[in-house]
C-alpha cells in the first residue's frame, strides 16, 4: 500500500505555463512535507519544503499549496522552463523525523519550449 | 563544504558476492540516512542514524547492516548479493531535525 500517492505519472507543459503536480497522503501523523526533484543520472535535491502549520509556501517560481483536511498537497511550478524538466518526487515524514521519508513515485515532467 | 560524498560511484559485483558502500556525510552533521532507488523511480528508506546509534530501520535486507562511526561517516555491508540488489543507494545527511541533502549515489550492479 503506496502510503504517499502522487499524480500524474507524467505530464507535459509549454514553456511559460504553470505546471501543477499533485500528492495525497494516508497518515495523519505525517507533519513534514518535502518536494524534492532529480535530473537523469544526478541524485535528489530538496526543492521546497512545508509544515502543516502553513498551507502555502512559495519560494520564487515554486509553490506548495496543502490541505490537511484532505490530506493533499501539490507543487505548482509557474512559468515553467525547460530547465525545469525533470523527475519530482513528492514525500511525507512522521513528526520529529525528517529522514525517515516516504516517497511517491515521482512525476516525470516535460517542459516543451 | 564538499557536500555529502559517496563512494565507490559505480560497482559491479556477482551473485552471492559482497560489496561496502562509503558514505561521508557534510562536516557535523550527525543524521545519515540511506535510501534504495530502483529503475530510476521508486525510493526505499533502509535506515537511518543519529550520533552513531540506529533510529529507525526500514526496507534494509538482513543481508545488510550498516554502521556510523566517530566522525559520523557511514558503511554498509552488503552479503549474499541478489540480481534484485541492483539499484542506487543514496545517502543523505542532516543536521538534527533538518532537511536532508543527498549525496551522488552509487550505483550496484549485480550480475
Amino acid at each position: 500500500q503506496q502510503q504517499v500517492r502522487q499524480s500524474p505519472q507524467s505530464l507535459t507543459v509549454w514553456e511559460g505555463e504553470t505546471a501543477i503536480l499533485n500528492c495525497s497522503y494516508e497518515d495523519s501523523t505525517f507533519d513534514y512535507f518535502p518536494w524534492y526533484h532529480q535530473f537523469p543520472g544526478e541524485s535528489p535535491a530538496l526543492l521546497i519544503a512545508i509544515r502543516p502549520v502553513s498551507n502555502k509556501k512559495e519560494d520564487g517560481r515554486f509553490t506548495i499549496f496543502f490541505n490537511k483536511r484532505e490530506k493533499k498537497f501539490s507543487l505548482h511550478i509557474a512559468d515553467s522552463q525547460p530547465g525545469d524538466s525533470a523527475t519530482y518526487f513528492c514525500a511525507a515524514s512522521e513528526a520529529g523525523n525528517t529522514g525517515k521519508l516516504i516517497f511517491g513515485l515521482g512525476t516525470t515532467l516535460q517542459v516543451q519550449p | 563544504d564538499s557536500g555529502v560524498v559517496q563512494s565507490p560511484r559505480h560497482i559491479i559485483k556477482e551473485k552471492g558476492g559482497r560489496s561496502v558502500l562509503t558514505c561521508i556525510p557534510i562536516s557535523g552533521h550527525s543524521n545519515v540516512v540511506w535510501y534504495q532507488q530502483t529503475l530510476g523511480k521508486e525510493l526505499k528508506f533502509l535506515i537511518q542514524h543519529y550520533e552513531k546509534v540506529e533510529r529507525d530501520k526500514g526496507f534494509l535486507p538482513s543481508r545488510f547492516s550498516v554502521q556510523q562511526f566517530d566522525d559520523y561517516h557511514s558503511e554498509m555491508n552488503m552479503s549474499a548479493l541478489e540480481l534484485e540488489d541492483s539499484a542506487m543507494y543514496f545517502c543523505a545527511s542532516s543536521l538534527a531535525n533538518s532537511d536532508y541533502t543527498f549525496g551522488s549515489g552509487t550505483r550496484l550492479l549485480v550480475i
